[in-house]
């Protein structure tokens, strides 16, 4: 069964510092897709990154960067030199190809709070 | 592109009356989501649709609650009676392909009282 795991539940940082949020999924299919999420104090769901079990190269958008590694199952997100504006939930996702399950099971989420 | 729309943004009624929330669903996104997030559950798929014929519904929590999508561009999702328990932040969803990324309406706040 596909699920994802987001352990940490909250985390607290100073402005410019970096910080990792961990995602950990599990799944049985060979082709899969993993997301993350952003939901910002003002509630909508912003999409961040959408990445296929293929393509193990990491990737980075700004501050953002993403690593995946098959071998750990984990598709971790890091932001460097944090701003007050990153402050908010961060959800990981997982779809898999060939689910007859849930199209797309979501982490707890991370709530993530940046301190000037 | 407009996005996922969603109305209304708020919407504060009494236990016992019918809510309905409403959906426009990116244009070209054959498939459209609804979600409940609560503080105690997270994230719940409700129901989704694909090519405006509902595929699972099997996260709908009740028959008082019931989705429609009577054509490509607009979904409804109809609580009757509502209760209090049914507060929670509803949201739509649409995209491309099932594993395709799903863009997320703003979101409808429903409070019952």
């Amino acid at each position: 069964a596909q699920k994802v795991t987001q352990a940490q539940t909250e985390i607290s940082v100073v402005e410019k510092e970096d910080v990792t949020l961990d995602c950990v999924y599990e799944t049985r299919d060979t082709t899969y897709y993993l997301f993350w999420y952003k939901q910002p104090p003002s509630g909508e769901l912003v999409f961040l990154i959408r990445r296929n079990s293929f393509d193990e190269q990491n990737e980075i958008s700004g501050r953002y960067s993403w690593n995946f590694q098959k071998s750990t199952s984990s598709f971790n997100f890091t932001i460097t030199a944090s701003q007050v504006v990153d402050s908010a939930v961060y959800f990981c996702a997982l779809s898999e190809r060939n689910s007859g399950n849930t199209p797309l099971v979501f982490g707890k989420g991370t709530r993530l709070s940046v301190i000037a | 592109d407009a996005g996922v729309i969603q109305s209304p943004r708020h919407e504060v009624t009494e236990m016992g009356q019918e809510v309905t929330l409403r959906c426009k669903p990116i244009s070209g996104h054959d498939y459209l989501f609804w979600y409940r997030q609560t503080m105690m559950r997270g994230l719940e798929l409700l129901i989704y649709f694909n090519n405006n014929v509902p595929i699972d519904d099997s996260g709908m929590p009740e028959d008082r609650f019931s989705a429609k999508m009577p054509n490509a561009s607009f979904s409804t999702l109809k609580i009757q009676p509502s209760e209090p328990r049914d507060s929670a932040v509803y949201f739509c969803a649409s995209s491309f392909e099932l594993q395709e990324t799903q863009y997320f309406g703003p979101g409808t706040r429903l409070l019952v009282l």
